[in-house]
């Protein structure tokens, strides 16, 4: 069974401050997707990397790709209180015939104005 | 215009009983997935149709049955509802087996008393 530890679980900061999420696994992974998900709505996806070592960058929101395809990180700069919600990784894999994903348990980002 | 819909938002049924849960996409996509998210917000994939086609079954008591009547539709049939079936369902959708981006619905909050 595939795991994605997610931490910090809980995260509350000051607006204007910097914060780095990170995403770890000890399998590999075709790729990696990071959602966000207020109370009440699911899931909405953010970006998607796939080739080991890649960075994307959403306005403030800068997402890499480990190496190895292990783990990732998100990084948000200056963080706003729009910017609070449950932020969830999610790897995918081919198990068999099918693709799936398998999700972490997520970092609660409390953003206080 | 709504790109993946669920019906119930909330459902409060008693122990015992059956209900079902609806889900509809209009993204052309031709992959849909039910989710089931626990009080501590970790997201389990539950079922996965391909064209109508099953493709990923995980570990769900049999009292759960999905059904495709066509690729843009997704519904959850729920047999002698459980305490600890009280969780969210979540529907998603996406362009292919390979899930690089995947849409959530709104989520269904079920409550069994």
């Amino acid at each position: 069974t595939q795991l994605l530890e997610q931490s910090p679980q809980f995260l509350s900061i000051q607006e204007g401050e910097n914060l780095t999420v990170y995403c770890n696994s000890s399998s590999v992974f075709s790729s990696l997707q990071w959602y966000r998900q207020e109370p009440g709505e699911g899931p909405v996806l953010l970006v998607t990397v796939v080739t080991g070592g890649e960075v994307k960058k959403l306005k403030r929101l800068t997402f890499q790709f480990g190496d190895a395809r292990k783990d990732s990180s998100l990084h948000i700069t200056a963080a706003q209180t729009g910017d609070t919600g449950l932020y969830l990784c999610a790897g995918g894999a081919r198990g068999g015939s099918n693709y799936k994903l398998t999700f972490g348990k997520g970092t609660l980002l409390t953003v206080n104005p | 215009d709504t790109a993946v819909s669920q019906t119930p938002k909330y459902l409060v049924t008693q122990m015992g009983n059956d209900k079902s849960i609806k889900c509809e996409q209009n993204l052309g996509h031709d992959t849909m997935y039910w989710y089931k998210q626990d009080s501590k917000k970790f997201l389990k994939i539950m079922f996965s149709y391909n064209n109508k086609e099953l493709i990923i079954n995980e570990t769900v008591p049999n009292r759960f049955s999905p059904k495709s009547p066509d690729k843009a539709h997704l519904n959850l049939h729920i047999n002698s509802l459980e305490l600890g079936d009280s969780a969210v369902y979540f529907c998603a959708s996406s362009s292919s087996t390979q899930p690089l981006g995947q849409y959530f619905g709104p989520g269904t909050r079920l409550t069994v008393t």
